[in-house]
């Protein structure tokens, strides 16, 4: 299994326009979860998903985010308009049932 | 609200010695994990802990649970420079219950030293 993918690596935009990140979780994993990391703030989770259904998106910083799973195998993290605040790594996670978490390799966001 | 703690935030080793990272939660839960990331890199599992006294271990790499304690350690034996990176505990939010939520602490950077 290629495990999960996530595109693109690193995204470069200004501050005003639509970013939209993507995931691929592994095959078979019941939950996929997106986190933002930074130096300010460490791992935060913004929403996570339990067959395709979100669950808890109480770490979505506001309205400017928002996230969709339209099938099992696909999932998106859009941030319409982007701020600089918004640069981070975000990472895409997967897991099977209720158990340990395999993560993407993280999309690098700047935002100017 | 659960909180997780881990210390120390940073340690600097030298080789070949031994060392404890901590971390303490602060509501019950049944799930602990480790997880290692090197720097510019995602996270990699080291080890899922799944009830009191459990202990894991891989290489010179140990893990350990007391849930009543809410505590687990992390051991590093005879540290090696390939060790070198930042450690991560989580706990699941989600006391026997059905969801997968991790609460991360704010990690443990590691370096060690020739």
């Amino acid at each position: 299994d290629a495990g999960v993918i996530q595109s693109p690596r690193h995204e470069v935009t200004e501050m005003g326009q639509e970013v939209t990140l993507r995931c691929k979780p592994i095959s078979g994993h019941d939950y996929l979860f997106w986190y933002r990391q930074t130096m300010m703030r460490g791992l935060e989770l913004l929403i996570y998903f339990n067959n395709n259904v979100p669950i808890d998106d109480s770490g979505m910083p506001e309205d400017r985010f928002s996230a969709k799973m339209p099938n099992a195998s696909f999932s998106t993290l859009k941030i319409q308009p982007s701020e600089p605040r918004d640069s981070a790594v975000y990472f895409c996670a997967s897991s099977p049932k209720r158990y340990e978490q395999y993560f993407g390799p993280g999309t690098r966001l700047t935002v100017t | 609200e659960l909180k997780v703690e881990q210390n120390p935030l940073f340690l600097s080793m030298q080789e070949g010695k031994n060392y404890t990272i901590y971390c303490n939660y602060s509501t019950t839960s049944d799930r602990l994990y480790w997880y290692r990331q090197d720097p510019g890199k995602s996270l990699e599992s080291l080890f899922v802990l799944l009830s009191n006294g459990a202990v894991k271990q891989e290489g010179r790499l140990m893990a350990s649970l007391d849930t009543k304690a809410r505590l687990s350690t992390l051991h590093i034996t005879a540290a090696v420079h390939d060790l070198s990176a930042t450690y991560f505990c989580a706990v699941d939010g989600a006391y026997g219950g059905s969801q997968g939520n991790l609460i991360f602490g704010k990690g443990t950077k590691l370096s060690v030293k020739p």
